[in-house]
């Protein structure tokens, strides 16, 4: 049973293209999230959404646009493709909205975005 | 704003070595405490959490202490394995979301345990 789960596994594309990401979660949460993860590992979040409604909208280029068409699914599309967007990119969910005592998030496996 | 400062990696340790992996945090109030633990191509996962000053998570052989007088979260394991070896990632989250729905990650440490 996979809980979180994400497609494409690996994605290599030309700059300038347009790309979309899926994620979809079984896990019956009300909270999802994406995370850019850099070469060096940092990870740092670019949105939530919160039964399909955005609530962290992080300082990213709005070449990148969420959407969330139901709770169980968030998917990202990226405009316009550029050499800086390779990276990891990792799909959460949880069941409570970021505070709270628990507040685990569950992963999927990535991304890995490379930009030619 | 919140913020987490873990150790500079990488750690590399031989098998059966003690580790320590430290975490300190900036919150207002009380947050809730956690370790990620993200293995070689996969995502991350939970590996313990705190919720309450004094508390104590445990998993897998991994302790930390939540201690808010020093406002750290330390990880710590006392004989680690080949199978450790992975990044590791501090993170808090605020007690209450407010306006704040995210958990706070540090910048991960990368464990290397060598036989």
């Amino acid at each position: 049973d996979t809980a979180v789960s994400q497609t494409p596994k690996y994605l290599v594309t030309q700059m300038g293209n347009d790309k979309s990401i899926k994620c979809e979660q079984n896990l019956g949460h009300d909270t999802m999230y994406w995370y850019k993860q850099d070469s060096k590992k940092f990870l740092k979040i670019m949105f939530s959404y919160n039964n399909k409604e955005l609530i962290i909208n992080e300082t990213v280029p709005n070449r990148f646009s969420p959407k969330s068409p139901d709770k169980a699914h968030l998917n990202l599309h990226i405009n316009s493709l550029e050499l800086g967007d390779s990276a990891v990119y990792f799909c959460a969910s949880s069941q409570e909205r970021g505070g709270g005592t628990d507040n685990e998030q569950f992963f999927g496996p990535g991304t890995r975005l490379t930009v030619l | 704003g919140d913020s987490v400062t873990q150790m500079e990696g990488p750690v590399t340790l031989s098998e059966e070595a003690f580790l320590t992996i430290n975490c300190t945090y900036t919150a207002t109030g009380y947050p809730s405490l956690f370790w990620y633990v993200q293995y070689p191509g996969e995502g991350l996962q939970l590996l313990l959490k705190a919720t309450k000053a004094d508390d104590k998570g445990s998993n897998k052989g991994f302790e930390a202490t939540y201690r808010k007088e020093t406002t750290s979260f330390h990880l710590e394991k006392g004989s680690v394995q080949v199978s450790d070896s992975a990044v590791y990632f501090c993170a808090l989250s605020p007690l209450s979301g407010g306006s704040n729905y995210k958990l706070t990650f540090g910048k991960g440490t990368l464990l290397t345990v060598n036989p």
